[in-house]
């Protein structure tokens, strides 16, 4: 069955550090990949996602995704992190072509000043 | 062009009451997929519908839970006799095609509190 793993509950990061958020899969091919943040009160807003090829993946706001087949990772990362990405963020995963996502528990940031 | 919406954004019910949530699609999304979301965990699949079928209800409870998407109208999940493990945000996304390779949309959510 398929799952996904967020290990960090919460993060903290101070403005302009930069950030890595951990995400781990368990499927038995390649799944679509999916990163999401959630604002308080609000919905999800997809940030990237990856089908297939380049592994590396460039999203919104600034953020970027690896996919690393050997290490079943797809930890997003951020230079420089802005107050404004204060948010709890939600990895996901689905068959390709497939239409039930799966999330992950999901990482909360916290950033300070 | 407005995204998927969905109402009410708050809503609080009396233990064994019913509950009607409701979430229009964006413009030209005709599949709709309703997820909950419980306190500190992510958001588990419930139902996908298109319009006036259901394709799959895997993640729905066999009872009391229903949902529809009629040929004219917003999509519909509707919980009977709501109990207090139902508190939780009910999110609709919706789709132009079958699946993520189009991109979902997600609305803002409905907040059920039971008391």
């Amino acid at each position: 069955a398929q799952s996904v793993t967020q290990p960090d509950i919460h993060i903290t990061v101070s403005e302009g550090a930069s950030l890595e958020l951990r995400c781990n899969y368990s499927y038995g091919a390649t799944p679509y990949l999916f990163w999401y943040v959630q604002s308080p009160g609000q919905g999800l807003q997809l940030l990237l996602k990856y089908f297939s090829g380049d592994t590396l993946v460039q999203g919104i706001k600034g953020f970027e995704a690896e996919f690393k087949r050997s290490q079943s990772s797809f930890n997003l990362r951020k230079p420089s992190v802005h107050w404004s990405d204060a948010a709890e963020y939600f990895c996901a995963v689905s068959d390709p072509g497939g239409f039930k996502t799966i999330f992950g528990a999901g990482t909360r940031l916290f950033v300070k000043a | 062009n407005a995204g998927v919406m969905q109402n009410p954004r708050h809503l609080v019910r009396r233990r064994g009451q019913e509950a009607r949530l409701r979430c229009s699609p964006m413009k030209g999304h005709s599949h709709v997929y309703w997820y909950r979301q419980l306190p500190e965990e992510g958001l588990k699949f419930m139902v996908y519908l298109q319009k006036e079928n259901i394709i799959d209800e895997s993640g729905m409870p066999k009872e009391r839970f229903s949902a529809e998407f009629p040929k004219e109208g917003p999509s519909i999940l509707r919980i009977q006799q709501v109990v207090r493990g139902d508190s939780a945000a009910y999110f609709c996304a919706s789709s132009p095609g079958q699946g993520e390779t189009y991109g979902y949309t997600f609305g803002s959510g409905t907040r059920l509190t039971v008391v």
